[in-house]
């Protein structure tokens, strides 16, 4: 057990509808990356924020966006939802940022039919 | 484009045997060097990690070969157990960007009993 949880578990959905994934991380942990893993694509970082800042920005669509709250739990929303937005989103957290052990979550599995 | 370009994408080894992943990568700035191993349905799951200023690392039956000049870097494991079979991802980051993580595409490990 990596201590990070991510909820849900399984998500399916419709193409133009919105989704929230939540993410609680590690205790302790202010670092929270956002990642989704696509068969054709594989593991891709999204963005991460720090101890409730956004630092980093991957190749994530303008249609996705994430916060990390005060509690440093963090969501991702995912919006006008597509057929290809169907992967396993993962979460990961660590102590701080910059070279620290990242660890991940089971994962939300999102489907859209 | 694919920053750390890992291979073979799968191999087959026999139980007791030894198993060798290899990674390349092209931005110097990296200075973090993880591998993470993926069972079906669990996320990725930190294994070892190395830094450049050290040429290997072994723990138990895992090692990470590191060559800073040529930069690639590998994974050996010893005495493969079934266990074992899973998928392994390489991956790399650096300092000045917050710590996201540049994946390989993964190997898919099958230990034959």
């Amino acid at each position: 057990d990596s201590g990070v949880t991510q909820t849900p578990k399984h998500l399916i959905t419709a193409t133009g509808q919105r989704v929230t994934l939540r993410c609680s991380p590690r205790s302790g942990d202010l670092s929270v990356y956002w990642y989704q893993q696509s068969l054709d694509q594989g593991l891709q970082f999204l963005i991460q924020y720090y101890n409730g800042e956004e630092r980093a920005k991957g190749n994530i669509l303008e249609r996705f966006s994430a916060q990390q709250f005060p509690d440093l739990h963090s969501e991702l929303n995912l919006s006008s939802l597509e057929l290809g937005d169907s992967a396993l989103y993962f979460c990961a957290s660590s102590v701080a940022s910059g070279g620290q052990p990242q660890h991940f979550g089971d994962g939300t599995r999102l489907s859209i039919l | 484009q694919q920053q750390v370009k890992q291979s073979p994408q799968s191999l087959i080894v026999q139980k007791g045997g030894i198993s060798i992943i290899n990674c390349a990568y092209e931005n110097t700035a990296f200075d973090y060097f993880p591998w993470y191993q993926q069972f079906p349905g669990k996320g990725p799951a930190l294994l070892i990690a190395i830094r450049p200023d050290v040429s290997e690392k072994k723990e138990g039956r895992f090692t990470i070969s590191f060559n800073k000049s040529a930069k690639q870097f590998s994974l050996h494991i010893m005495d493969s157990q079934p266990g074992d079979s899973a998928t392994y991802f390489c991956a790399a980051s650096s300092t000045d960007s917050w710590g996201k993580l540049q994946f390989g595409a993964g190997t898919q490990v099958v230990v034959t009993p």
